[in-house]
């Protein structure tokens, strides 16, 4: 079990630029989650998907954000244009169903400039 | 909606004693709690969680946690910290009948152990 990946593990980049966030879930997971952890909001939950599924995104921040699972194994975190409040760590999770807690990725601690 | 509070944003134990990490949810409905441990630039690992079963909840690495409902909390306890207990320790809900994923988090305690 390789565990949930995400990549990459470390993003710098420049105001306005394209960010895009990977995340590749356990295998046989169907439910997948984006949480974003700030020092001054903590962990907060952006959005998840069941069988590809967006379920709830109440928490997308705002338009900027966007976030896409085209297959079973495979989601994305897209912000355009970044910002520099942007800077967090995005943690990617999945689990293998509705009532199974959480395995989380190593994050990507993403910096605007 | 949920809220979590963790008291204590740093706790600091010598190698050997107590280890107690608070936690107090508002919820008007019993939700479903959760432990969390994340070391250094890691992810989130699950410690226990309680879902409806027994009120003391025992979890890996020698942690356990007890839901009391009529102080709507769920402190984290070890009898003996050991060095590498030193991490950052979240407490978390998610509404009963919604994913376990969909987690509400509390700040966040570090504990630090000294020898």
């Amino acid at each position: 079990d390789a565990g949930v990946i995400q990549s990459p593990r470390h993003e710098v980049t420049e105001m306005g630029q394209e960010v895009t966030l990977r995340c590749k879930p356990i295998s046989g997971h169907n439910s997948l989650f984006w949480y974003r952890q700030t020092m001054m909001r903590g962990l907060e939950l952006l959005i998840y998907f069941n069988n590809n599924v967006p379920i709830d995104d109440s928490g997308m921040p705002e338009d900027r954000f966007s976030a896409k699972m085209p297959n079973a194994s495979f989601s994305t975190l897209k912000i355009q244009p970044s910002e520099p409040r942007d800077s967090a760590v995005y943690f990617c999770a999945s689990s293998p169903g509705t009532a199974r807690p959480l395995h989380f990725g190593n994050g990507t601690r993403l910096t605007v400039t | 909606a949920q809220s979590v509070t963790q008291l204590g944003s740093h706790v600091s134990v010598s190698e050997g004693a107590l280890v107690l990490l608070r936690c107090n949810y508002s919820s008007s409905v019993p939700p479903y709690l959760f432990w969390y441990v994340q070391y250094p630039n890691q992810g989130l690992q699950l410690l226990l969680k309680y879902t409806s079963a027994a009120t003391l909840v025992k979890g890996i690495n020698g942690f356990e946690a007890e839901f009391k409902k009529s102080e709507t909390s769920f402190h984290l306890t070890k009898p003996s910290a050991h060095m590498s207990d030193a991490a950052e320790y979240f407490c978390a809900v998610s509404d009963r009948g919604t994913s376990y994923g969909k987690l509400t988090f509390g700040q966040g305690t570090i504990l630090t152990v000294h020898p």
